[in-house]
């Protein structure tokens, strides 16, 4: 079994700021994580992802997650927060070791950076 | 979004009315899925397919039906069966060699009337 905890449901932030989106993920097997971004009434986009190899993963519009194997944890990361960053995001798991192709989505954290 | 096509955007409902939901790509990705977005409970998965002509259950199938008779579509029927299908659904593809990360249409926001 797979699942994916997001234990946050709002984090707020002010712009200029760091930000970080915490994820903790169970997996039998090895994981590979995802982060998404959502926009309201919007389709998720991805952002980045973790499969093997340098535990600092890099992505688009700046961000960034590290994956931690002892503490179950890829968290998402930011140095300096824009409004325009403002939106939903999802941390996704799927079992690389052979078993389900289905990714699983957590709940979803709302960021908010005030300006 | 980026080849995936879902339409209605948005799509009203009588009670007791089946509706369709489409979801076409053309990223040439074997599978496909579709999902129920509701506020707080994140995503779940209803169906997937990994392949033309099957199809799988997912966690909340109930009151959905799918079927894939081309790769490019994957067409959601929501159901009268389905008690509270006010939601927004999202359909995703992923080409299921490698480790590839989905891709997402923009969704359809579904309002039973």
């Amino acid at each position: 079994a797979q699942s994916v905890a997001q234990p946050e449901d709002q984090v707020n932030v002010a712009e200029g700021n760091p930000l970080t989106v915490k994820c903790t993920y169970s997996v039998s097997g090895n994981p590979y994580l995802f982060w998404y971004v959502q926009y309201p009434n919007r389709g998720l986009q991805f952002l980045l992802k973790y499969i093997t190899g340098d535990n600092l993963v890099k992505g688009s519009y700046g961000f960034e997650a590290e994956f931690n194997k002892s503490q179950t944890s890829f968290h998402l990361k930011k140095p300096s927060a824009l409004v325009s960053d403002s939106a939903l995001y999802f941390c996704a798991v799927r079992d690389g070791s052979g078993g389900s192709y289905i990714p699983t989505f957590g709940r979803g954290t709302s960021l908010i950076v005030h300006p | 979004d980026g080849g995936i096509t879902q339409s209605p955007k948005y799509l009203f409902r009588k009670e007791g009315q089946n509706v369709t939901l489409s979801c076409e790509q053309n990223l040439n990705h074997d599978a496909m899925y579709w999902y129920r977005q509701d506020p707080g409970q994140g995503l779940r998965l209803i169906y997937y397919s990994q392949i033309v002509n099957d199809f799988q259950k997912g966690d909340i199938a109930e009151g959905y039906s799918v079927s894939r008779e081309k790769k490019e579509s994957f067409p959601l029927t929501v159901t009268s069966a389905q008690k509270n299908p006010t939601a927004f659904y999202l359909c995703a593809t992923r080409r299921e060699l490698g480790n590839t990360e989905a891709f997402f249409g923009q969704g359809t926001r579904l309002t039973v009337v």
